[in-house]
């Protein structure tokens, strides 16, 4: 079974810096879908950045981009510039390709940002 | 851009008590599903449905609970007998046919099971 691991329960970064959240997964598959999803304090879950397994080229989306390194099976997102409404928590998560895969969430990733 | 609607927001019920949560799926969307979060924890699978009929469902997902699609376009998820440790925040999700399309979330129910 696909398993997604985020080993840092909470991370702290200063407005305008950089930050860069970890995530493992595992999976025998070659092809499969990897996402950031970022949950503030509303609770509402929202698409931050997909990334296609087949394709070798990160995804990124303004301030967001990730390091996908396949081999490694390791899936990093980094936030550049980090705003106020960055502070949230942040959930990596893997889906398969078949058409009725669910999607699958590591623990998340509780995001401060320091003014 | 659409959204999957969800009501309540929040639901408070006793414990033993049945309760109905609805999710509008966005219009052409085909595939279904709910999760749960307890506060704090992470986002858990419990049931996919496809073509009126469950695809996959998770070991959460045992005989108290079900899922129906009455009129095409509400998706409900039953809890026939709740318990305290039902409590958390239920998220509808859907998407279309497409293998690459994205899942749109609602903004949850929150049960509340005292």
């Amino acid at each position: 079974a696909q398993t997604v691991t985020q080993s840092q329960p909470e991370m702290s970064v200063q407005e305008a810096e950089t930050v860069t959240l970890s995530c493992t997964y595992d999976t025998s598959e070659s092809d499969y879908y990897l996402f950031w999803y970022k949950q503030p304090p509303s609770r509402q879950m929202i698409l931050v950045i997909r990334q296609e397994a087949y394709k070798q080229q990160n995804a990124t989306e303004n301030r967001f981009s990730v390091n996908f390194q396949k081999a490694a099976k390791s899936f990093s997102l980094k936030i550049s510039d980090s705003q106020l409404g960055d502070a949230a928590m942040y959930f990596c998560a893997y889906r398969g390709v078949f058409r009725d895969d669910k999607i699958i969430f590591g623990k998340g990733t509780r995001l401060h940002i320091l003014p | 851009e659409p959204e999957v609607t969800q009501t309540p927001s929040h639901q408070v019920t006793q414990m033993g008590q049945e309760v109905i949560l609805r999710c509008v799926p966005i219009s052409n969307h085909l595939y279904f599903y709910w999760y749960r979060q307890i506060l704090g924890q992470k986002v858990e699978f419990l049931v996919s449905f496809y073509n009126n009929e469950i695809s996959e469902k998770s070991e959460i997902f045992d005989d108290q609970f079900s899922v129906e699609r009455p009129d095409g376009s509400n998706f409900t998820l039953k809890i026939r007998s709740t318990k305290l440790e039902d409590s958390a925040m239920y998220f509808c999700a859907s998407r279309e046919d497409r293998v690459d399309e994205k899942l749109f979330f609602g903004s949850g129910t929150q049960l509340s099971v005292l």
